[in-house]
């Protein structure tokens, strides 16, 4: 994998379900693994930074996995709110460009 | 903490004007700065890093007569687009790094760039 891909592209979920996706990238000269949360009409925020493979982090309802050997890293939100609804965007940083690649975001909107 | 201003929001000029976006680190100095563009249905496009007090190095494929960028102070950065064409309307994002290449960016609202 060259570049940064999500899946699904976009996702619709009743409130209250649980939901995850998923970032591929390449694993090769790997360093960091960046994920976004980017509301309509608001700045992309940071939700994680995650450099070690197996690590898994957690923010509230939501928490991330990352496999650096195999190159993907998985976001989850348990119990999805209408308040979740927003593009994940996740951003790869490889040790020798040190600049993110960015996927193109899964979009998620959450139904009252 | 960690809030980014960028300014203006949208801009709608004439073509050949230059258009001056600001971004400014609020609360944080910024050891670097990032500029973004996205083209519609598009990822976010690196266009430059920027560091106080040294030239922006620019990615390839990116004009730097065409993007000026000016980062005057750790808290300030400036991306020029001069003599703006149709064809440079776009989203531009800029973002702010405390630390080194593994740090979070925080970024700013954008500015929405119509050239008429």
């Amino acid at each position: 994998i060259l570049n940064v891909e999500q899946s699904p592209q976009s996702l619709h979920v009743q409130e209250g379900d649980s939901t995850n996706f998923t970032c591929s990238f390449p694993s090769s000269n790997f360093y960091a693994l960046h994920w976004y949360r980017w509301e309509t009409a608001k700045s992309p925020e940071a939700l994680f930074v995650m450099t070690l493979n197996g690590d898994e982090k957690k923010k509230g309802r939501i928490s991330a996995t990352l496999n650096t050997k195999e190159g993907y890293s998985y976001l989850y939100i348990k119990g999805s709110q209408p308040e979740d609804s927003a593009t994940y965007l996740c951003a790869s940083l490889a040790g020798n460009n040190r600049k993110l690649i960015w996927g193109l975001g899964t979009s998620l909107a959450v139904n009252p | 903490g960690a809030v980014v201003s960028q300014h203006p929001s949208r801009v709608i000029c004439k073509s050949g004007t230059s258009v001056k976006i600001e971004c400014r680190s609020l609360d944080f100095q910024a050891t670097t700065m990032f500029w973004y563009r996205q083209f519609p249905k598009k990822s976010l496009m690196l266009m430059a890093t920027s560091n106080e007090g040294s030239k922006a190095t620019y990615e390839q494929g990116v004009e730097k007569d065409k993007f000026l960028i000016n980062h005057a102070s750790l808290t300030l950065s400036t991306l020029t687009v001069t003599s703006a064409h149709p064809e440079d309307s776009s989203f531009y994002i800029c973002s702010a790094q405390t630390g080194t290449g593994g740090s979070k960016e925080h970024f700013g609202d954008g500015t929405r760039l119509s050239i008429l």
